[in-house]
């Protein structure tokens, strides 16, 4: 089975706080993703990878960057985290167009 | 525009009851399309997929859903419900990145 890892379930940080949110997977897949979950919004792409070293922005990067050193490995980066970006964050890969998977999810909360 | 719609926000049943889950997408050919349940406090795990053929497709969990093209439909059904069903269900397609609905509550009654 695919297993797609996220380094934390649940996080707690303070505004302006550097915040990296860590995902892994483990079927060799070239393809990785970024969402952040709201109500009411469902899922929304931040930002994705089809390689190593790769990234492409998604509906909504602001805020956010990447960084995919390894191909197995793609960090999402709140440079100074803020209020608004307390959400839930999940992280997906996939070899191809089809279907993608999902990791467990980060619940963040930024005070 | 590249959408999916999904019209119901919540959905409650009985258990028992059968199910049907309503998806529409907005895209210039046949795309491939998917199913996803979340659990409270989890990830998305897929439920089924369409990408050619049958327009019946079988999933998990006793889950079937039907592509209709007239009507650019995908919609989710179940015979019947049983409680371990509630969760939140989300329609997606997929043209190079996964285009998501807003997702569909489903509350199931004992």
């Amino acid at each position: 089975d695919v297993k797609v890892t996220q380094s934390s379930r649940y996080l707690v940080k303070r505004t302006g706080e550097k915040v990296f949110l860590e995902c892994v997977q483990d079927m060799d897949h070239e393809n990785m993703f970024w969402y952040r979950q709201d109500p009411g919004l469902g899922l929304r792409l931040i930002y994705f990878s089809y390689d190593v070293k790769m990234k492409e922005k998604g509906d909504i990067p602001e805020g956010y960057s990447v960084s995919r050193e390894k191909k197995e490995r793609f960090s999402l980066i709140l440079e100074s985290a803020s209020t608004n970006q307390t959400s839930m964050y999940l992280c997906a890969s996939t070899s191809s167009h089809y279907e993608q998977y999902f990791g467990p999810g980060t619940r963040l909360t930024v005070t | 525009a590249q959408s999916v719609t999904q019209p119901d926000i919540h959905i409650t049943v009985s258990e028992g009851a059968s199910l049907e889950l309503r998806c529409n997408y907005s895209y210039g050919a046949t795309p491939y399309l998917f199913w996803y349940v979340q659990s409270p406090g989890q990830g998305l795990q897929l439920l089924l997929k369409y990408f050619s053929g049958d327009t019946l497709v079988q999933g998990i969990k006793g889950f079937e859903a039907e592509f209709k093209r007239s009507q650019s439909s995908f919609n989710l059904r179940k015979p019947s419900v049983h409680w371990s069903d509630a969760a939140e269900y989300f329609c997606a397609f997929n043209t190079g990145k996964l285009i998501f609905g807003q997702g569909t509550t489903l509350q199931v009654k004992p």
